[in-house]
């Protein structure tokens, strides 16, 4: 089973300041197979980047995702007071067909 | 609009067994993979189950036996029958819609959920 690793647990920064949010993965994983949510105070989880990069539609370019094998990165460019939230990253295995989160990153403004 | 709405949360004793439903709105329901996935208070989010398209079911070893998901295409809804729950499944209870799209220039596919619905909590206590 792969297992995600999330790093900082929290994250302090202001308003206007780059973010950088990791994510690890026990195993080498496809990129395609690699997406971010982002889960605001009292709201559903809103998917941000799907298969490493790719922006969710109506998602800020301010957001950008990358990575490869058990490496991955969601970087927040210039960040709000609105990007305060529980970021996860989740990951697809074909053979079991599952589906894991990690354990999040808290983003604080 | 593209929607997704959960209900039949409530407050169950331990032991009890509940069902939830997700009714979905604005695409093409039978087309799509459809999950759910939990949050308890306070701690990540939880994937429970999964249905394909083409019904085939599949889920975490945690939720095997005591969780079941289905869906019925002609009323566009998906559903998720919990038995035996435990104090620690108290959480808010959401349903997302999965999408499965080829990458490009690859015979790999991108595998994600994209729409979720607001939740519906569910407590359990005696």
């Amino acid at each position: 089973e792969i297992v995600l690793t999330q790093s900082p647990g929290t994250l302090s920064l202001s308003p206007g300041e780059r973010a950088t949010l990791s994510c690890r993965t026990s195993q080498s994983i496809s990129s395609s197979h690699l997406a971010w949510y982002q889960v605001k105070p009292g709201q559903a989880p809103r998917l941000l980047i799907y298969g490493t990069s790719n922006r969710a539609t109506g998602i800020s370019d301010r957001f950008s995702g990358s990575g490869s094998g058990t490496d991955f990165t969601l970087t927040i460019s210039r960040l709000e007071p609105e990007d305060l939230a529980v970021y996860y990253c989740q990951q697809y295995g074909r053979s079991p067909r599952i589906f894991t989160f990690g354990p999040g990153t808290k983003v604080e403004i | 609009e593209v929607q997704l709405v959960e209900s039949g949360g409530g407050l169950v004793q331990p032991g009890g067994s509940l069902s939830l439903s997700c009714a979905a709105s604005g695409f093409t329901f039978k087309n799509y993979d459809m999950h759910w996935v939990r949050q308890v208070p306070g701690k990540g989010l939880e994937w429970l189950s999964s249905i394909a398209t083409a019904g085939d079911t599949y889920s975490p070893a945690s939720t095997q036996g005591r969780f079941s998901i289905s869906r019925d295409n002609a009323r566009n809804s998906l559903f998720l029958h919990l038995t035996n729950l435990e104090v620690g499944d108290t959480a808010v209870y959401y349903c997302a819609r999965g999408s499965v799209v080829a990458r490009p220039f690859s015979y790999d596919h991108y595998y994600y959920m994209d729409v979720w619905g607001k939740g519906t909590a569910v407590v359990v206590s005696s």
